[in-house]
């Protein structure tokens, strides 16, 4: 059964400090991994995208990481600040359908304290 | 920021009301879809479509339809509205062949009464 699953389900931390959120998943097929990070009430929003051949990708204070073979990614932020706040979201994509299925974790709720 | 748009944003209703939910993009995506989302629970996909005129269910039943007469309006409508239909609901649109990058809307929070 094709899952992804997230740890810590939520995480406070001090403002400027650094954090890990992590990411398994069972997707096969695999095609590709992407971070999302989701405001309160609001739509998820893309932070990062990763292929099968990709381990490591940059976005600002966001840095991803993949390992394929472990089918785990990690999601790290450098220091936080109170707009980090919100829900982050692990997305795998399989590749065997045109559509491009997507299987969503729950997310880790982040929350930054000033 | 996606050109994608979701209205109403909030929307509180009484059980048995007929509702539609309005999914707007600008962007000439050809697959569009609709996911239903509980507090701390992850995304279900309900609806999809490839294109214009073409509907599908996905993966998480649901009593709600779809419809797609035009490419850049993806409309989603209960008949009769419950309780159970509370939720968050969100658009999605992207382009292109294959695992193409999903771009969401704001989302609308409907409660039943």
């Amino acid at each position: 059964k094709n899952q992804v699953e997230q740890s810590p389900q939520s995480l406070i931390i001090l403002e400027g400090k650094n954090c890990t959120l992590q990411c398994n998943y069972t997707v096969s097929p695999f095609s590709n991994l992407r971070w999302y990070k989701q405001d309160t009430g609001r739509g998820p929003v893309s932070l990062t995208i990763m292929t099968f051949s990709e381990n490591t990708k940059s976005n600002g204070r966001y840095t991803a990481t993949l390992d394929a073979d472990t089918k785990q990614s990690s999601l790290h932020i450098t220091a936080s600040q109170l707009s980090d706040s919100a829900s982050y979201i692990c997305v795998v994509t399989d590749r065997g359908s045109t559509l491009g299925r997507l299987y969503f974790g729950r997310g880790t709720q982040l929350t930054v304290w000033p | 920021e996606a050109d994608i748009y979701q209205t109403p944003r909030y929307l509180v209703i009484g059980t048995g009301k007929k509702i539609t939910l309005e999914c707007s993009q600008t962007m000439g995506h050809d697959k569009m879809y609709w996911y239903q989302q509980d507090p701390g629970m992850e995304l279900h996909l309900i609806h999809y479509s490839y294109g214009v005129n073409s509907t599908e269910k996905g993966d998480l039943s649901s009593e709600s339809t779809v419809s797609r007469i035009r490419t850049e309006h993806f409309p989603l409508t209960l008949e009769s509205a419950r309780p159970s239909h509370t939720s968050q609901y969100l658009c999605a649109s992207s382009g292109g062949y294959g695992p193409y990058e999903q771009y969401f809307g704001p989302g609308t929070r409907l409660t039943v009464t």
